[in-house]
């Protein structure tokens, strides 16, 4: 089984509004990531897991904020985003991230609007 | 810079021929190297990864790596109306541990 979950599948909301994305698989993958994709463009990482720890935040600005409860859940806290962050998030896991090679599973991705 | 580069197309190829999707990446260094599927609107799906120079063959999909040439392809046989969508080349490039997308190559099959 390769499947990765996100909730919710889409998400409206307003520049002041503080939301959360959640992610969550049960692969027994030690490794998990959130990217993000803007129309017509590769998925863009934004932030890497491995080991319930935070290995790489690829200078995301401050207003989106991971957190990783456990190895099988991955949430993004957002707060006051701006129009411009609309886009598809997406989630992925994989059994690993330095003992690679390793292959990237994707959730199907919650489509963000901000007003 | 690390680089991976796709034509963007449109490549458009009848029903029943041979989809032929290349992808040059600029780390001689690199070791891995995926294929994803994404159709409009939804997340990538995997199809196939490669890490040895040669063929690897899964199904109707055959993916190619040359590694002295910097090139990876994936052949799409029998293609059908339903493998039209955009297919991303990844590639781990050495001394990191993440991917680098190419910009993908949308590919229509027309029945």
């Amino acid at each position: 089984d390769t499947e990765v979950t996100q909730t919710p599948k889409h998400l409206v909301m307003g520049m002041t509004n503080k939301k959360s994305l959640k992610c969550e698989q049960h692969m027994g993958h030690r490794a998990m990531y959130w990217y993000k994709q803007k129309a017509k463009k590769p998925p863009e990482l934004m932030f890497v897991y491995s080991y319930e720890k935070l290995s790489i935040n690829e200078s995301v600005p401050s207003r989106f904020s991971p957190e990783c409860p456990n190895s099988s859940l991955l949430n993004l806290h957002l707060h006051a985003l701006q129009p411009e962050d609309s886009a598809l998030y997406l989630c992925a896991s994989s059994q690993d991230w330095e003992q690679g090679p390793y292959e990237q599973y994707f959730g199907p991705g919650t489509r963000l609007t901000v007003t | 810079q690390k680089e991976v580069e796709q034509n963007s197309g449109p490549l458009s190829v009848p029903e029943g021929a041979i989809a032929s999707l290349n992808c040059t990446y600029s780390d001689r260094g690199s070791q891995s190297f995926f294929w994803y599927r994404q159709y409009s609107g939804k997340s990538p799906e995997l199809i196939m990864f490669i890490y040895s120079n040669g063929d690897k063959e899964d199904g109707r999909f055959t993916a190619q790596l040359n590694k002295a040439s910097q090139y990876v392809s994936l052949l799409i046989r029998d293609s059908q109306p339903s493998d039209s969508a955009t297919y991303l080349c990844a590639v781990l490039f050495s001394g990191t541990y993440k991917y680098i997308f190419g910009t993908g190559t949308r590919l229509k099959v027309l029945a």
